[in-house]
């Protein structure tokens, strides 16, 4: 199974509002990403998890909130969002070791947000 | 993160081969070149990745130049299904556990 599964698919919320979204895998990856991708462009790091402590912060507003509530499972707390934050949701993950191995990365299918 | 350049577009004919290049003058001895693809709306999808010497797996083959400063992913029968956007990407293992797309080629297959 080189699965990831992110819910939900679709999210329409106001500026407001508090959301989730969640990801999860069980191919017993300690690595865990979050990348967002706007219309026509490449995906853009976020958020990295290692061995659930974050690793890497790419410099991402505090609107954006990531938790680790175990190997298997990540989120991104959203709240206060902007409509410009209207985006497809990427998580990914993979092994989290991989010197000379080449450590794939495996991505779900995204969350597309759109924030009224 | 040492940059890739790749072309913006390219097309093909379905069950021809296709040669999509990609330059990286300034890879580093500990990069590793890595091609992703991603269909239309799904996530990227790994394809290959290799050092120093070509690979092939099922989906492609990659062939990376003696200096490194360039590679081909080559798809050798193109269908439909790989109609996509191809991202290479340099990736230090051991540096951070990052991935970091640039623009990418959007492939077309013309049938």
């Amino acid at each position: 199974d080189t699965e990831v599964t992110q819910t939900p698919k679709h999210l329409v919320m106001g500026m407001t509002n508090k959301k989730s979204l969640k990801c999860e895998q069980h191919m017993g990856h300690r690595a865990m990403y979050w990348y967002k991708q706007k219309a026509k462009k490449p995906p853009e790091l976020m958020f990295v998890y290692s061995y659930e402590k974050l690793s890497i912060n790419e410099s991402v507003p505090s609107r954006f909130s990531p938790e680790c509530p175990n190997s298997s499972l990540l989120n991104l707390h959203l709240h206060a969002l902007q409509p410009e934050d209207s985006a497809l949701y990427l998580c990914a993950s993979s092994q989290g070791r991989g010197r000379g191995t080449g450590n794939t990365i495996y991505f779900g299918e995204g969350s597309w947000l759109t924030v009224v | 993160d040492a940059k890739t350049t790749q072309p913006n577009s390219m097309e093909s004919n379905e069950e021809e081969p296709v040669h999509l290049p990609c330059n990286h003058s300034t890879i580093s001895g500990t990069d590793y070149i890595h091609w992703y693809r991603q269909l239309p709306s799904q996530g990227p999808e790994y394809v290959i990745h290799g050092l120093t010497s070509n690979v092939n797996n099922r989906m492609a083959s990659l062939a990376i130049a003696e200096d490194r400063k360039s590679s081909t992913l080559i798809l050798h029968r193109a269908t439909l299904r790989d109609a996509a956007v191809y991202y290479c990407i340099l990736r230090d293992l051991q540096g951070a556990q990052k991935l970091v797309f640039g623009q990418g080629t959007r492939l077309t297959i013309n049938p």
